[in-house]
């Protein structure tokens, strides 16, 4: 069975800082992992899609990167912002089609 | 091109009644996936459907049953509502490969009381 781990759980940044939020993953055998964001009581905006070939994915001031070995994956917000504050998740895909397993997301607050 | 779209938005039910949440694919997408998520965690995955069969069942109670129509939107059945089936539940649909991106409704938010 898939778990997926999301640390830190919560952060707090000053505006203007680079940060990092990690993802990880106890069956390597992904098609590919997903990156969203969620505002509160909101539903999911897909950030960046990683296929299990890819070593990592930008947009814009977000870099994800995904060492499948290691069952890792990182989502790197450069120079934040405010308006980055959400909650972040991670998604893998097993098993084919949709069936999508998520971690329990990191709360990401950036300070002005 | 509209994205996913999630009816109602908001719904409150009493304990023991039916619900339907329904959903609306991106056009061309041909995958519909449904999620529960309750306050605090991640999305659960329920159910996923492609060219209107079942392809995938998360560990949900048979109070849960969905369908997806020729057109390729979708309903998410819930009988006998429980307390803690209050959630968000989200749907997801993509053009239903393997390594195609999901996207996201906003979601219905459900409350029984």
């Amino acid at each position: 069975k898939q778990e997926v781990t999301q640390i830190p759980a919560a952060l707090s940044v000053p505006e203007g800082e680079n940060l990092v939020l990690n993802c990880s993953f106890t069956d390597s055998a992904i098609y590919n992992l997903q990156w969203f964001r969620q505002d509160p009581g909101k539903g999911l905006t897909s950030l960046l899609l990683i296929q299990s070939s890819q070593r990592e994915q930008t947009s814009g001031r977000l870099n994800a990167s995904l060492d499948k070995s290691s069952g890792r994956s990182t989502l790197y917000i450069a120079a934040s912002q405010p308006g980055d504050s959400a909650t972040y998740l991670c998604a893998v895909r097993t098993g084919g089609y949709q069936k999508v397993t998520f971690g329990t997301g990191t709360k990401l607050q950036v300070i002005p | 091109d509209a994205g996913v779209t999630q009816s109602p938005t908001h719904l409150i039910k009493t304990r023991g009644q039916h619900v339907t949440l329904r959903c609306s694919p991106i056009s061309g997408h041909k995958s519909v996936s449904w999620y529960q998520q309750v306050l605090g965690q991640g999305p659960q995955f329920i159910f996923q459907y492609y060219e209107k069969e079942e392809r995938g069942r998360g560990n949900f109670p048979d109070r849960f049953s969905a369908r997806q129509f020729p057109n390729y939107s979708s309903e998410l059945n819930v009988n006998a509502l429980l307390l803690g089936d209050s959630a968000l539940y989200l749907c997801a649909s993509s053009a239903g490969t393997l390594n195609t991106e999901a996207f996201f409704g906003q979601g219905t938010r459900l409350t029984v009381v």
